[in-house]
């Protein structure tokens, strides 16, 4: 079976520091990828997807990259972190449905990262 | 105004209550997705569907493309069930995971 992992759950990091959040899946080859973030009091949105090994699109102007190294790991980055970037980042791969033209997704645990 | 708006924003139940959260979105979507997220903040796929009516186990999701609204209803609620439900709106292109999210639902279930 398929199972996604995540990690870290939480993390506290001071403003300027980097990042780095990794995400693995299992049971699935050449999965869609993404990465979202959750800010306190908002909805999801999505920041990064990938369709395949070093293949990243961005769906917003951010202090973060991602970056796929390999088919089931899935890399969110930062050189230097903004007190911005404090939220929680769910990694989620997809697998489409085709009876309705849709992709299910799965979704990590999350990492709650709180920029001080 | 956000395009995906889920009501209520809170919702307190008696276990065994018949429960209806409503999603209505103002742009056209390809797909609608049903999500449960847990204290915690880990968050399970319930539903995608694009028409009709899905169910699994006491849940259940229907979809009115015309009058561009969804429902998530359950049934024999339970506090197992305390959760926080989001619906999302796929649009006509970009990638399937650029969803429009509505921002939640939060659902406690009483014994």
């Amino acid at each position: 079976s398929q199972t996604i992992h995540q990690w870290p759950a939480t993390l506290v990091q001071p403003v300027g520091s980097p990042l780095s959040l990794e995400c693995t899946v299992e049971g699935t080859s050449n999965p869609n990828l993404y990465w979202y973030r959750q800010a306190a009091g908002r909805g999801l949105q999505l920041l990064f997807y990938s369709v395949g090994i070093g293949q990243i699109s961005s769906e917003v102007p951010q202090n973060l990259s991602a970056s796929r190294p390999q088919d089931r790991q899935f890399i969110l980055s930062s050189k230097k972190l903004l007190l911005s970037d404090s939220g929680f980042y769910l990694c989620a791969w997809g697998t489409a449905v085709f009876s309705t033209g849709g992709e299910k997704l799965f979704f990590g645990s999350g990492t709650q990262l709180s920029v001080l | 105004k956000n395009e995906v708006e889920q009501s209520p924003q809170n919702l307190t139940a008696q276990e065994g209550e018949f429960i209806t959260i409503n999603c209505s979105y103002s742009v056209g979507i390809s797909a609608l997705h049903w999500l449960q997220q847990h204290p915690g903040g880990g968050i399970v796929s319930l539903f995608m569907l694009s028409s009709g009516k899905k169910k699994h186990g006491r849940l259940i999701a229907t979809i009115n493309i015309q009058e561009k609204h969804s429902s998530l209803h359950i049934t024999a609620s339970h506090p197992r069930d305390s959760a926080v439900y989001i619906c999302a709106g796929k649009n006509y292109g970009g990638s399937q995971g650029n969803l429009i999210f509505g921002k939640g639902t939060k659902l406690s279930v009483k014994p």
